[in-house]
Parts: C-alpha cells; structure tokens; sequence
C-alpha cells in the first residue's frame, strides 16, 4: 500500500481536460514538494513536474500541477492519444529520518 | 546530457544477495547537491523509493528495506552500487537507478534492469 494515494485509473476523449490527484499528510506533501513522473507502456518513468508546478523543459504546458496542503494536482490539458500513460505523484517524506514516498499510480487511458 | 544504466544477474535465488551497479555520465557525484537514487517496480505494480545516496555520501534507505540494503558510490568510476540481502520472490521487478538533484526528484532514470527472484 503506498503512502500517496491516487485513483487507480482516470480516462477522457481526446482534446478534453483531465485531471489527476493525490493525497497525502503533513510529513509529506503538507512539508515538502510534490514530483510528477510519467510512464509509457513498456519504458522508464520521466519527470513531468517538479516542485508541485514545474515543468522540465520539453514538457508540454499542456502538463500543469498544483498543490493546496497535503494534496496535490496533476492536469492535463487537451488530451492526446500519446498521453495514455501511467502517471505517479512522488514526495519526500519527513518522518522516519526521510524517505522518498510514491503514489499508486493512476493509469490514463484516452478514449 | 546525462545518462544511466543498471546492470547486474537477472536471475537470482532465494537467501541470496543482489548485487546491481548504476553506471552514469554526464555528471559528477562529487558535485555538491547531486545525487542517485534506487527504485522498483513490480511487474504491474507501483514504483517503491529503495535508497539514495548523496554526494557528500549521506546515504538514506526506505524505513521497510533498510535492514537488507547497502547503497555505495565509486565517485571515480560513475557508479552507484546497490546489494540487497536474503532476496525472495517478491523482490522480483524491474529496479531503475536516477540522477537526483534536490527538489527535482528523479530525473532522468536508467533504462531499468529485471530482477527475477526464483528457485
């Protein structure tokens, strides 16, 4: 069982507005920021958003996040096909002398 | 442009010990605020945080694994070596290694290497 909490799965028509959450508690995401990775069938995961809004360079701003205490927001914008994916939300965690904590994964599927 | 990858057996008996080696280029792990990071996935399954190490060598582990993990780096080679004790099937998954740098998190990742624990 993993410390963040995500909905397993999500899914919208192409062009639509998803968005993607996760939950956690104060020695997580309510101290610390929050990292997006995104993982396509079959490969390595890829930071997709870092410090709770950030995005890398190459991302699309189709990607965005958010953070309001212990939870946070993945959105993506006017869905694609290439973004069937499955997306984990990642925090440090303060407790226990510190620890890298993931989400459960929310797989996305594109109708 | 940095880059990983992680070798070691793909195939491991029960009660042994994992060996794996993250080899890396493209930054140095001298580099103040740098650092590699260890990660699972289960076939199917989630990602899991196993350890990381930092370049002034404070090393973290995940609370449940602490006990059977080792973390070390070469600083001259461009390694990170992770060894895993007393292996059992259900540590068998792809295990990624990852360039760390503060608040970024992981990034990039290794192409991951799959570890079958099996008799």
């Amino acid at each position: 069982q993993s410390v963040l909490t995500q909905p397993p799965s999500a899914s919208g028509t192409p062009g639509q507005r998803v968005t993607i959450s996760c939950s956690g508690s104060s020695s997580n995401i309510g101290s610390n920021t929050v990292n997006w990775y995104q993982q396509l069938p079959g490969t390595a995961p890829k930071l997709l958003i870092y410090s709770n809004n950030q995005r890398p360079s190459g991302v699309p701003d189709r990607f965005s996040g958010s953070k309001s205490g212990t939870s946070a927001s993945l959105a993506i914008s006017g869905l694609q096909s290439e973004d069937e994916a499955d997306y984990y939300c990642a925090a440090w965690d303060d407790s226990l002398n510190g620890a890298w904590v993931f989400g459960g994964g929310t797989k996305l599927t594109v109708l | 442009q940095i880059t990983l990858k992680e070798s070691g057996p793909t195939l491991v008996k029960p009660t042994q010990t994992l060996t794996l080696t993250c080899t890396f280029s493209g930054f140095s792990l001298s580099t103040s605020g740098v650092g590699v990071g260890w990660i699972r996935q289960p076939p199917g399954k989630a990602l899991e945080w196993l350890a990381l190490i930092y370049w002034n060598d404070d090393k973290r582990y995940s609370p449940s694994l602490k006990s059977r993990l080792t973390i070390t780096k070469d600083t001259s080679k461009n390694q990170v070596v992770l060894t895993m004790t007393n292996m059992d099937p259900v540590d068998t998954a792809t295990y990624y290694c990852a360039h760390s740098r503060a608040a970024r998190g992981f990034d990039p990742w290794g192409q991951g290497t799959l570890v079958t624990v099996s008799s």
